[in-house]
């Protein structure tokens, strides 16, 4: 079986911009989690998908949004970037127990200038 | 709330030497998983092994087991026979199973494998 696929692996934009970020699950996964990585605040839970839907969202501010596709692909969109938003970005997903592991991709690297 | 708590910033173990990495975790809810996580320079991240808070057996993975000690909240990561390709970040992460895929993380503890 495929892994979880992220694209792009690596990103740059300046701060204003914004920013599409595209994660493909493993097959059969209908839940799909988003992480944010950084030095400082390690590593936070953004939101999760599942089955078109959120299911729990994390503590960030609207300028984080997603959104997950039939076929259980899901985006996630920052506007309006900010420097504080330069982070390794990681989707994860698993499968319909809340108990499933969760099996991350290899992460998209946004750099804000 | 929910908190995952790894006290060793960094460990040195020697080649083919086990090793114990540590957590702690804290939290009210009676149900709930705990999860190892390697990341390796390269960002990904693999898992390595999960425990239930209901089971009764402490879970083993290859070289990997888990010390789960529920009394006192800890859930320690053991590595035994050290291989170089160990060097990386190892993360401790719990999840509420009532509530979704919503994992917590720890600060992670990097461990460097000495040949």
């Amino acid at each position: 079986k495929a892994g979880v696929t992220q694209t792009p692996r690596y990103l740059i934009k300046t701060r204003g911009q914004q920013v599409t970020l595209s994660c493909s699950p493993i097959s059969g996964h209908r839940s799909v989690s988003w992480y944010q990585q950084t030095p400082g605040q390690g590593l936070q839970f953004l939101f999760e998908y599942f089955s078109e839907t959120q299911r729990n969202k994390g503590n960030f501010p609207g300028r984080f949004s997603g959104r997950q596709f039939s076929n259980s692909r899901s985006e996630m969109n920052v506007s309006t970037l900010e420097l504080g938003d330069s982070a390794l970005y990681l989707c994860a997903s698993s499968g319909d127990r809340n108990t499933d592991t969760q099996y991350f991709g290899p992460g998209t690297r946004l750099t804000v200038l | 709330a929910q908190k995952i708590t790894q006290t060793q910033p960094g460990m040195f173990v020697q080649e083919k030497e086990a090793v114990t990495l540590d957590c702690t975790y804290d939290t009210s809810d009676p149900s709930y998983g705990l999860f190892w996580y390697k990341q390796p320079s390269s960002g990904e991240m693999i898992f390595l092994i999960y425990q239930g808070s209901y089971d009764q057996q402490n879970a083993t993975e290859g070289r990997y087991s888990l010390n789960f000690q529920k009394a006192r909240k800890s859930a320690n990561l053991v590595i035994s026979a050290s291989q170089l390709g160990d060097s990386a970040m190892y993360f401790c992460a719990m999840g509420r199973m009532e509530y979704g895929n919503k994992l917590v993380f720890g600060a992670g503890t990097i461990l460097r494998v000495k040949s």
